[in-house]
């Protein structure tokens, strides 16, 4: 079944420190995307990243960064030097290829929620 | 328009009565989806519109919970005999949706309380 596990339910770090939101999932297909979305305290989820299952590049975006391994299933959001604006909810969601048509949905982690103190 | 939006933002209701909640998705996208989050929990899935196909409804919590998509675009979520337990707020996301994966762009959630 399709399924998404974000282990860490909160973080702490403080300011300028790197840290890493874990994400491990699990799809019996071979076809797939993987998403990040970050969820300030307004409440409104904001898109991060969307990658699909044949690029398993590395991608960085200023201080963000994704660490995608199909070996291990994971994709991994790291922010380096982190800032107090980081602080928010983020999701990691999976949205299979093979359920195009009725029944196609993205397949949603618990998130991390990640306090950045000054 | 430019977003998804929502309305209301805010609804506080009284337990027992019916609540209507609305989106309206970025024009252009098939794709609908209502989803629910509880105080510091995830998104609980509740239901899915992909243009004129039947409606994935799968996560719906009851019978009182019911949404339709009108003309392909704008959505309505009802709820009847609202408890307390709905209380929550409820995202609408919309997405181009078709065979590959397509990011959803969220709204900013109706809030509601019920008293």
């Amino acid at each position: 079944a399709q399924k998404v596990t974000q282990a860490q339910t909160e973080i702490s770090v403080v300011e300028k420190e790197d840290v890493t939101l874990d994400c491990v999932y699990e799809t019996r297909d071979t076809t797939y995307y993987l998403f990040w979305y970050k969820q300030p305290p307004s409440g409104e989820l904001v898109f991060l990243i969307r990658r699909n299952s044949f690029d398993e590049q590395n991608e960085i975006s200023g201080r963000y960064s994704w660490n995608f391994q199909k070996s291990t299933s994971s994709f991994n959001f790291t922010i380096t030097a982190s800032q107090v604006v980081d602080s928010a909810v983020y999701f990691c969601a999976l949205s299979e290829a093979r359920n195009a048509g009725n029944n196609r949905k993205l397949i949603w982690g618990l998130g991390t929620s990640l306090a950045v103190n000054p | 328009g430019a977003g998804v939006s929502q309305s209301p933002s805010n609804k506080v209701t009284e337990k027992g009565k019916d609540v209507e909640l609305r989106c309206d998705p970025i024009s252009g996208h098939t794709a609908l989806y209502w989803y629910r989050q509880s105080l510091g929990q995830g998104l609980e899935f509740l239901i899915y519109f992909q243009g004129n196909s039947a409606p994935d409804k799968s996560g719906l919590p009851s019978d009182r919970f019911s949404a339709e998509r009108t003309g392909g675009s704008v959505s309505t979520l009802t709820i009847q005999r609202t408890q307390q337990e709905d209380s929550a707020v409820y995202l609408c996301a919309s997405s181009l949706g078709g065979p590959f994966g397509a990011e959803a762009f969220f709204g900013q959630g109706t809030r509601l309380t019920v008293v």
